[in-house]
């Protein structure tokens, strides 16, 4: 199958600052890539949906601003947590759509664990 | 309701058993249907992959879609320890749309 790269795997980070988690798809371009979050023992949660050169759109509950979104190239999306406090503590997992005609696939990243002291 | 059901579990099987996985829901537009194996700590792998209602078998793993019943399965034959983990189904309407998840059933398979 198809690999999904994330950077970095894990990160402990001061309350206040800036973490930034980069989605690589590594051989397929992607236009669509999401951002799950999922706490201990519970399922995927969907943050938001990242398109290629536009904005991402967020699910309900998800603030833009602190959970920023960007899809540069095909290959490419970061989310950015802006001024992490300890509740942003998760592990934040990105995938990546692979379409091939009408069938597609969505391949998950390993996942990033944010620490916030 | 959520749209997709699945078991929570623990399922604790031994090793060798054949283990059933199952999920149901409700939206009978679903079309295209996964099967996802997450172990602890890290992010979702895609275990199988079905178009419709049938079957389809790879190893030791078999998809079943009954789309009458809005019922899928994953069978796992002669499990190993090293199948431990949680099982998440998920489906999709088709081309362009979002996939929808299960809870996921955690798995232990026990030597």
């Amino acid at each position: 199958g198809a690999v999904v790269s994330q950077h970095p795997s894990r990160v402990i980070c001061k309350s206040g600052t800036s973490v930034k988690i980069e989605c690589r798809s590594l051989d397929f371009q992607a236009t669509t890539m999401f951002w799950y979050r999922q706490f201990p023992k519970q399922s995927l949660m969907l943050m938001a949906t990242s398109n290629e050169g536009s904005k991402a759109t967020y699910e309900q509950g998800v603030e833009k601003d602190k959970f920023l979104i960007n899809h540069a190239s095909l290959t490419l999306s970061t989310l950015t947590v802006t001024s992490a406090h300890p509740e942003d503590s998760s592990f934040y997992i990105c995938s990546a759509r692979e379409s091939r005609g009408a069938q597609e696939t969505q391949y998950f990243g390993p996942g990033t664990r944010l620490l916030v002291l | 309701q959520k749209e997709v059901e699945q078991d929570p579990g623990p399922l604790s099987v031994p090793e060798g058993a054949i283990v059933s996985l199952n999920c149901t829901y409700s939206n009978s537009a679903f079309q295209y249907f996964m099967w996802y194996r997450q172990y602890s700590r890290k992010g979702p792998e895609l275990l199988m992959y079905t178009y419709s209602s049938g079957n389809k078998e790879d190893g030791r793993f078999t998809a079943q879609v009954d789309k009458s019943s809005k019922y899928i399965s994953l069978f796992i034959r002669d499990s190993q320890p090293s199948d431990s983990a949680t099982y998440l189904c998920a489906m999709t309407l088709g081309a362009g749309n979002m996939l929808t998840f299960g809870g996921g059933t955690r798995l232990m398979v026990k030597p």
